[in-house]
């Protein structure tokens, strides 16, 4: 079975644009959450939607939006980039809205110059 | 939130026994204990995870203390593989798939 996947992989991007991200779940997978991972740091949650509504939203600014799709995939975007927004973007699927076990991506590497 | 206190690193040798130790001081009667952990260049694992009892499974064991304030990951024998970041993270049921990881503990294995 195929894991969670997302896409880019790498991308590159000057400040004041905006970026969309892509993430497909496990089949099945109902859940996704969106986290942030700076280089050297532990991830840190951005967003969760199960059942195509949001259900949680961590600290960060409006300029992060999400959604979630009828097939369960999930885009997260990122408007007026800023230098600091250069980070890992990890997306993680879990079949229940609470679950001891999510299953993570590779990741989106994104650079802001 | 509760907080979880690891150490930076940690060395092991292969094929020996590992420990990895998590203070939670401050856990709520309701949080469990999980563990992921992060291979270079992948996203998080799901290790394992457990509320009071001792936890075994195919990848490692999860020692809780008895007052809850502290727990301890076993990888029963380091391979060269097991080398990763691995996180302590305090999870309340009803708080949905939010996970707040800190700082984890960065594990090297030697051959």
């Amino acid at each position: 079975d195929a894991g969670v996947t997302q896409s880019p992989t790498h991308l590159i991007k000057t400040r004041g644009q905006h970026v969309t991200l892509r993430c497909s779940p496990i089949s099945g997978h109902k859940s996704v959450s969106w986290y942030q991972q700076v280089l050297g740091q532990g991830p840190q949650f951005i967003f969760q939607y199960y059942e195509k509504e949001e259900r949680g939203r961590g600290n960060f600014p409006d300029r992060f939006s999400a959604r979630q799709f009828p097939n369960y995939s999930s885009e997260l975007n990122v408007n007026a980039l800023l230098l600091g927004d250069s980070a890992l973007y990890l997306c993680a699927s879990s079949l229940l809205r609470t679950t001891y076990e999510q299953y993570f991506g590779p990741g989106t590497r994104l650079t802001v110059t | 939130d509760a907080k979880t206190t690891q150490p930076n690193s940690m060395e092991s040798n292969e094929e020996e026994p590992v420990h990895l130790p998590c203070n939670h001081s401050t856990i709520s009667g309701t949080d469990y204990i999980h563990w992921y952990r992060q291979l270079p260049s992948q996203g998080p694992e799901y290790v394992i995870h457990g509320l009071t009892s001792n936890v075994n499974n195919r990848m490692a064991s999860l020692a809780i203390a008895e007052d809850r304030k502290s727990s301890t990951l076993i990888l029963h024998r380091a391979t060269l593989r097991d080398a990763a970041v691995y996180y302590c993270i305090l999870h309340y049921n009803n708080a949905g798939n939010m996970l707040t990881f800190g700082g984890g503990t960065r594990l090297m294995v030697k051959p």
